[in-house]
């Protein structure tokens, strides 16, 4: 199995423009979470999906961020504006929850830099 | 909500020493508890988990610790080598959803 897949690794934009991350989960993961990473306030959940329905997005930080999750084995991370403060590595993860087997995968990562 | 603790910050043992890491949760209803590491530059990934009816796991250099009562368990790191380096989290979990991870313990094995 190639893992959870993020696309892009990295991306640089300038702010006000829009940002779309991509995650692959797992095939048969039925729960994809989204991540962001920062040294100041380090791994933060923002939102969670179980079967394609997002479970809890209370960790989204405003309305400028917004996720989707259409099939099983895609989903998106928006940011529209994006801003300075957004800066920081967004981890997706999946898991096989509601078994036995409900181990976290994470993916490598995306590194977003808004200038 | 629950809230994971995460002690030390950081730590630095010489190659061969154990290292302890050490979490407290605050939800008892969590019963999932994995341990990742990461390297930099990647993602976490797991190295070992444990679950809420069991005490302690081993696997290999690596073992887990569980207290249920107390609220807390440890990552214990035996023989540590110069490659066990790296952040250190812990999480807890309840059914396999909503993961809350600790802070981090930044591992640095001295040669």
């Amino acid at each position: 199995d190639a893992g959870v897949i993020q696309s892009p690794r990295h991306e640089v934009t300038e702010m006000g423009q829009e940002v779309t991350l991509r995650c692959k989960p797992i095939s048969g993961h039925n729960s994809l979470f989204w991540y962001r990473q920062t040294m100041m306030r380090g791994l933060e959940l923002l939102i969670y999906f179980n079967n394609n329905v997002p479970i809890d997005d209370s960790g989204m930080p405003e309305d400028r961020f917004s996720a989707k999750m259409p099939n099983a084995s895609f989903s998106t991370l928006k940011i529209q504006p994006s801003e300075p403060r957004d800066s920081a590595v967004y981890f997706c993860a999946s898991t096989q929850s509601g078994t036995r087997t409900d181990t976290q995968y994470f993916g490598p990562g995306t590194r977003l830099t808004v200038l | 909500g629950e809230n994971v603790e995460q002690h030390p910050s950081t730590l630095s043992v010489q190659e061969g020493d154990s290292a302890v890491i050490k979490c407290t949760y605050s939800d008892s209803a969590s019963n999932y508890f994995p341990w990742y590491k990461q390297e930099l530059g990647k993602g976490p990934q797991l190295i070992i988990d444990i679950r809420s009816n069991v005490g302690e796991k081993k696997d290999q250099r690596i073992a887990v610790t569980l207290n249920k009562t107390a609220k807390h368990f440890s990552l214990h790191i035996t023989e540590t080598q110069p490659e066990d380096s790296a952040v250190y989290f812990c999480a807890a979990s309840k059914q396999g959803q909503n993961f809350v991870f600790g802070p981090g313990t930044r591992l640095s094995v001295l040669p």
